[in-house]
């Protein structure tokens, strides 16, 4: 089955920084790639998500880059701001299979 | 209301109880999902349904645990004999198609005593 690893598990930056969290999958069957942002106390939701026939995928300040070869994507936050402070999971999901990341802690600083 | 609704949104229970969530989904997606998470860690997959018939069931998941969704619309998780390792909260999803967005629900979170 699938294993998903997310680095880091915590992720302080001063506002205005850029912010970087990585993922890595091990089933080359997933291929739908979603990033969710969940805040505390409340649902996961969905900031930006990526196919497996697309390599980079950008909204706003929010990226997200996909290496099948290599089997791991990445979401990259620019210009953080205070309310961008959330745990964020990563997931990779196949047919059958759909797993989340551990999740990374993200503290902005103001 | 448009999104995915769960009930109830706490339960307290104490071990060896019969516990039975529900979930009801966005009125057209097909696939529903049933998440359990803890303090700290991302969602953990237990089962799908693609609209009544549940194609995948985690092999993690106890013989405790069962779901349903018998009209493809609402489904229900039931825990039997709970455990006090069976606290945590239970998400539910769904999507309109494998591959497109999840949208969760607000969740269930269960405190066995």
């Amino acid at each position: 089955g699938e294993n998903v690893e997310q680095h880091p598990s915590t992720l302080s930056v001063q506002e205005g920084d850029s912010a970087v969290i990585k993922c890595t999958y091990s089933d080359s069957a997933s291929n739908y790639f979603p990033w969710y942002k969940q805040e505390l106390g409340k649902r996961p939701q969905l900031i930006i998500d990526i196919r497996s026939n697309v390599g980079e995928k950008k909204d706003q300040r929010i990226a997200v880059t996909l290496n099948k070869t290599a089997k791991h994507f990445s979401l990259h936050i620019t210009e953080t701001q205070p309310e961008d402070s959330a745990v964020y999971f990563c997931a990779a999901i196949g047919n059958n299979d759909m797993r989340f990341g551990a999740g990374t802690r993200l503290t902005v600083k103001p | 209301d448009t999104g995915v609704s769960q009930d109830p949104r706490h339960k307290i229970t104490k071990r060896g109880q019969n516990v039975t969530f529900r979930c009801d989904p966005i009125s057209e997606h097909n696939r529903l999902y049933w998440y359990r998470q803890t303090l700290g860690q991302g969602p953990e997959f237990l089962t799908y349904f693609q609209n009544e018939a549940q194609l995948e069931k985690s092999r993690l998941l106890s013989d405790r645990f069962s779901a349903e969704r018998p009209k493809g619309s609402f489904s229900t998780l039931e825990i039997q004999r709970t455990e006090q390792g069976d606290s945590a909260m239970y998400l539910c999803a769904s999507s309109l198609s494998q591959g497109s967005e999840q949208f969760f629900g607000p969740g269930t979170r269960l405190t066995v005593l």
